[in-house]
This record gives C-alpha cells, sequence and structure tokens, in this order.
C-alpha cells in the first residue's frame, strides 16, 4: 500500500523558515518523480515543485521560485521541502504526492495527508 | 504558464442527476489533464487521468471527455458518496495547473 506521510509543518514567523518531509512507503521511491502542493485555508490546489527521480531535475511556481528547495534521499524513502523566507501568503496545507507514471509528465495519483504551515507573527 | 478555468464554481444537484463540470485550458495541452476529487479535511483522489481514463477501483459512473483546451468531467448518476470539490489538473508541462474547483453540493 502506498503511503506518504509529511511532516514538519508548524507556526513559523514571517520571514522564517521550515523544512518539510514526505516519509514514502509502498512503492519503489526511486523511480518517480515527486511533487508538493499546497492548498490555502478554504482555497484551492496550488502546485509548488516537483523533483526528478534523481533529484537532478527541479521545477518551481514562480510564487516560491528563489525562496523554496526541494529535494529526495532515494536511500531513505524522503522527499524534502525546504522553505525559506516565509510569508503570509505561504499559509496552507503542504501535501506531497506522486507521479502516477515513472515519466515525468504523469498526474498525481497518491497523496499524503498534509501537513499545515502558518506564518503568523 | 497554462491557466486551468473551471465551471461552473458551485454546482447544486440531486442524488440520482447527471451532471458536467468543464475545464477551459488557456492553451492546448493534448489529453495531458486529470480530475481529482477532494472531500473536507482529505487529500485529493485521482479519478480520471489523460483526458478519458478511469483510474482503477474508480465507479464508471464517472467519465472524461476532451483534449485541445476542452475537457469535461461527467458523473452519470450522482451518489451521496459524490458530494465533493472536484479539480481539473494539467500536466502537459512541468509546471502543472490546477482549476479553481468545482464544489458539488446537495440541492
Amino acid at each position: 500500500e502506498v503511503q506518504l506521510v509529511e511532516s514538519g509543518g508548524g507556526l513559523v514567523q514571517p520571514g522564517g523558515s521550515l523544512r518539510l518531509s514526505c516519509a514514502a512507503s509502498g512503492f519503489t521511491f526511486s523511480s518517480y518523480a515527486m511533487s508538493w502542493v499546497r492548498q490555502a485555508p478554504g482555497k484551492g490546489l496550488e502546485w509548488v515543485s516537483t523533483i526528478s527521480t534523481s533529484g537532478g531535475s527541479t521545477y518551481y511556481a514562480d510564487s516560491v521560485k528563489g525562496r523554496f528547495t526541494i529535494s529526495r534521499d532515494n536511500s531513505k524513502n524522503t522527499l524534502y521541502l525546504q522553505m525559506n523566507s516565509l510569508r503570509a501568503e505561504d499559509t496552507a496545507v503542504y501535501y506531497c504526492a506522486k507521479n502516477r507514471d515513472t515519466a515525468m509528465v504523469s498526474p498525481l495519483d497518491y497523496w499524503g495527508q498534509g501537513t499545515l504551515v502558518t506564518v503568523s507573527s | 504558464d497554462i491557466q486551468m478555468t473551471q465551471s461552473p464554481s458551485t454546482l447544486s444537484a440531486s442524488v440520482g442527476d447527471r451532471v458536467t463540470i468543464t475545464c477551459r485550458a488557456s492553451q492546448s495541452i493534448s489529453s495531458w489533464l486529470a480530475w481529482s476529487q477532494q472531500k473536507p479535511g482529505k487529500a485529493p483522489k485521482l479519478l480520471i487521468y489523460k483526458a478519458s481514463s478511469l483510474e482503477s477501483g474508480v465507479p464508471s459512473r464517472f467519465s472524461g471527455s476532451g483534449s485541445g483546451t476542452e475537457f469535461t468531467l461527467t458523473i452519470s448518476s450522482l451518489q451521496p458518496d459524490d458530494f465533493a470539490t472536484y479539480y481539473c489538473q494539467q500536466y502537459n508541462s512541468y509546471s502543472r495547473t490546477f482549476g479553481q474547483g468545482t464544489k458539488v453540493e446537495i440541492k
């Protein structure tokens, strides 16, 4: 059974940093690109970032480019999101999600339960 | 960036109704479109991929169609478990984008 478990969310002040983790199990983690998607309270889904299987290619939404860094450790089956210079508008539930297929161009099929990040003073 | 526009934003319907949701892309995305269902407090669930392929385990009352810039999700006979918010998602490019969502409410 595929499982994605996020952790690391919490309350942080504007300008602060946070590192999210996503522990994966039930599939061959190193074979799938992975993504972070966020959802602000009461709002829709917003893609944040995607990383290739090896970690050699990364992609970011314009809203987080230069502030967030996605990475992965295939030996630990774990996905990360380093978030710096956080703003109030980054407040959201952050989900990690896996590609359905091993190709980079693929829909997201499995999602974690999400971790809440609140940016407030 | 490719923009995705869903309509309607909210839909009121009764059990047994046929429901159709539309998603339009700002440029052609071929058939690289997926539909997901989200219930309050839960993660999204993939229903349809490649515009019309039904994900394993998803009831056959869900169907998708379209290509290029216009797509539809149809629920042939709405069931109580189907009241939720539905999102389209384009994955034509690495910077995937979602529609704003369509909330299906009980009439």
